[in-house]
């Protein structure tokens, strides 16, 4: 099936640990994004890349990680210095010339207790 | 930078009655605008967009919405709802100057009593 996989869909962690979550996409798409989900905030923009080995900090990327060494591939991983880690984290996928539209994974939900 | 506002958190309505969604931008150049919609347990898909051209849009399950420039708004509307237009919905924004990055509003819950 074509399509954006993320995984897993619920993550709990200790505070002080790393987690990497795993976004895979077979749709061919040049763009991946990470988005974090907090209720009344609406999506916010974590990271996003373009093209593979080059991506660029959104507008809240403190405290997270990423890498694109596959174009199929963008993990994000939340590390410890994250304040507020616990939320909903969405994936997004788009074609070269999207002009915005993006294609949404299910997202994975992390619970930091 | 872009921002978007949605006007109401939550909405709750009867089946039959019509929904209006508020949202407003600020943004002084060109823009593509969206809705998008998260059904319970669901991943956000696509409701409608406006890229140019005649401001009503018209898109899925009989949802449209209206471009207002001079107003920098993109206001959501069905005539008559149903139960299973319960989800959440989400006015977003792209800049043409930002490539493909999409700047959301903080959402709207909508309950549609059966």
């Amino acid at each position: 099936d074509g399509g954006i996989t993320q995984s897993p869909k619920y993550l709990f962690r200790k505070e002080g640990q790393n987690v990497t979550l795993s976004c895979e996409q077979n749709l061919n798409h040049d763009a991946m994004y990470w988005y974090r989900q907090d209720p009344g905030q609406g999506l916010r923009l974590i990271y996003y890349s373009q093209i593979v080995n080059d991506f660029q900090k959104g507008d809240i990327a403190e405290g997270y990680s990423v890498s694109r060494e596959k174009k199929e591939s963008f993990p994000l991983t939340v590390t410890s210095a994250q304040k507020n880690p616990t939320a909903f984290y969405l994936c997004a996928t788009a074609p070269p010339v999207s002009a915005g539209e993006l294609f949404f994974g299910e997202g994975s939900r992390l619970t930091v207790l | 930078a872009q921002s978007v506002s949605q006007h109401n958190h939550h909405v709750i309505l009867s089946e039959a009655a019509s929904l209006e969604l508020g949202c407003n931008y600020s943004y002084g150049g060109t823009v593509n605008l969206f809705w998008y919609v998260q059904y319970p347990g669901q991943h956000l898909q696509l409701l409608l967009k406006y890229f140019s051209g005649d401001p009503l849009v018209k898109g899925i399950k009989g949802f449209e919405a209206e471009f207002i420039k001079s107003k920098f708004s993109f206001n959501l509307r069905k005539p008559s709802v149903q139960w299973s237009d319960t989800a959440e919905y989400f006015c977003a924004v792209n800049a043409r100057a930002a490539g493909n990055k999409l700047t959301f509003g903080g959402g709207t819950r909508v309950l549609v009593k059966p």
